[in-house]
């Protein structure tokens, strides 16, 4: 079952503008990550925000984390028409002694910058 | 090579023939991860192998799906029967998984696109 639900499920925005999408999960994590994808193959991961952070940036990326809501959002400022693709979070689940364990992703959020 | 890197690229298939899907991952990743992605669809989890523990195969939708691993080297993922449903993009990621705490992203392969006809 999806432990990740984005929302929206589509943002179109202009040039410059900021997006911002959401996620929600379900159960305890060890971290939660956001991936990008184009073209509908392969993801490419943005960023890794751990389970005792609350915020993290990574260029003109910034996430936060509300464990206590379980949610966490990305927020891309001055968008770009480049950064037209699919975003999805994804929770990295806690195994048994505190590793890391599966990754299992939300439904996405398409994001369409328009030039 | 250096990425995860899957075979074939693209599958056409007829229904009820069985086919098998190859994922190398990268050298030295213990984690190795199936998903499948339909049409304009997020992720769905299939199954999660990591180290020499059992794979978490929850996700595998029916008994016609089926995955190995060999130690942390090459997975194949056998799909038998296959249903026209089963049309979709397999993805198989890999990452370092293993120790408290760790906390490391993952490597993506471009997908096996699979069409049953």
């Amino acid at each position: 079952s999806q432990q990740g639900e984005e929302d929206p499920q589509a943002l179109s925005i202009q040039e410059g503008e900021n997006a911002t999408m959401n996620c929600s999960y379900k159960t305890s994590i060890n971290n939660l990550q956001w991936y990008r994808q184009n073209s509908g193959r392969g993801l490419v991961h943005l960023i890794l925000i751990r389970s005792n952070e609350r915020e993290k940036h990574s260029g003109r990326l910034r996430v936060t984390l509300d464990t206590s809501k379980k949610s966490s959002s990305l927020l891309i400022t001055a968008s770009r028409a480049a950064d037209t693709a699919s975003y999805f979070c994804a929770t990295a689940l806690m195994n048994y002694g505190g590793s890391q364990g599966n990754l299992i992703f939300g439904k996405g959020t398409k994001l369409s910058v328009k030039p | 090579g250096a990425g995860v890197s899957q075979s074939p690229s693209n599958k056409v298939t007829e229904k009820g023939k069985d086919v098998e899907l190859r994922c190398d991952p990268i050298s030295g990743h213990t984690a190795l991860y199936w998903y499948r992605q339909r049409l304009g669809q997020g992720l769905e989890f299939l199954i999660y192998f990591q180290g020499n523990s059992a794979p978490d195969k929850s996700g595998l939708p029916s008994d016609r799906f089926s995955a190995e691993r060999t130690g942390e080297s090459v997975s194949t993922l056998t799909i038998q029967r296959t249903q026209q449903e089963d049309s979709a993009v397999y993805l198989c990621a890999s990452s370092l998984a293993l120790g408290f705490s760790a906390n490391t992203e993952a490597f993506f392969g471009q997908g096996t696109r699979l069409t049953v006809v």
